[in-house]
């Protein structure tokens, strides 16, 4: 089945680490997203990725680290500097990166905690 | 810029009634539109999407949804709703610039009594 998988599903992060949320998809699509959920918030957008070596910030990139060498995986770190990371990650994928109509897939999530 | 309004925070239904939800949004040129459903610790499900033509658009566990253009409104809809539609739902316009980035509301979370 193709699809989204993000790991670890909880993770804990101590003061002053960096820890690093893994997506991966096999849908061969060429974007993919990480957004950030809390309470009431809706979806804010980290970073995103339209081709594989290439990634944009988005509306909440500080704190937040991505990579794309590969073109079905783009690890987000969580930072030292991200002072409240306390917060459900999704990962999302759309089959392109440069035209509107496309929807977005969603992984399961991470849950990020602050020990 | 973009922005999506979801004015109802909680919405608490009878098992078998309808439900509707609404949503508004802010874009400068046709908006790409999109309903997404969530359960408890999941990620989001795609639940209808409009791009052009027909107005009413169908989609997936019997919701549908009608733009209007003049009121800048997608709201979503269902004739009878089961225990099973409880969840959160995300209203999302897309966006024809760089990145295919979508624009979330801030939810609405469904209850449903028996």
């Amino acid at each position: 089945d193709g699809g989204i998988t993000q790991s670890p599903k909880y993770l804990f992060r101590k003061e002053g680490q960096n820890v690093t949320l893994s997506c991966e998809q096999n849908l061969n699509h060429d974007a993919m997203y990480w957004y950030r959920q809390d309470p009431g918030q809706g979806l804010r957008l980290i970073y995103y990725s339209q081709i594989v070596n290439d990634f944009q910030k988005g509306d909440i990139a500080e704190g937040y680290s991505v990579s794309r060498e590969k073109k079905e995986s783009f690890p987000l770190t969580v930072t030292s500097a991200q002072k409240n990371p306390t917060a459900f990650y999704l990962c999302a994928s759309s089959i392109s990166g440069t035209r509107g109509n496309q929807p977005q897939h969603f992984g399961d999530g991470t849950r990020l905690s602050i020990l | 810029a973009q922005s999506v309004t979801q004015p109802d925070i909680h919405i608490t239904v009878s098992e078998g009634a309808s439900l509707e939800l609404r949503c508004n949004y802010s874009y400068g040129a046709t908006p790409y539109l999109f309903w997404y459903v969530q359960s408890p610790g999941q990620g989001l499900q795609l639940l209808l999407k409009y791009f052009s033509g027909d107005t009413l658009v169908q989609g997936i566990k019997g919701f549908e949804a009608e733009f209007k253009r003049s009121q800048s409104s997608f709201n979503l809809r269902k004739p009878s709703v089961h225990w099973s539609d409880a969840a959160e739902y995300f209203c999302a316009v897309g966006s024809l610039a760089a990145g295919n980035k979508l624009t979330f509301g801030g939810g609405t979370r469904v209850l449903v009594k028996p």
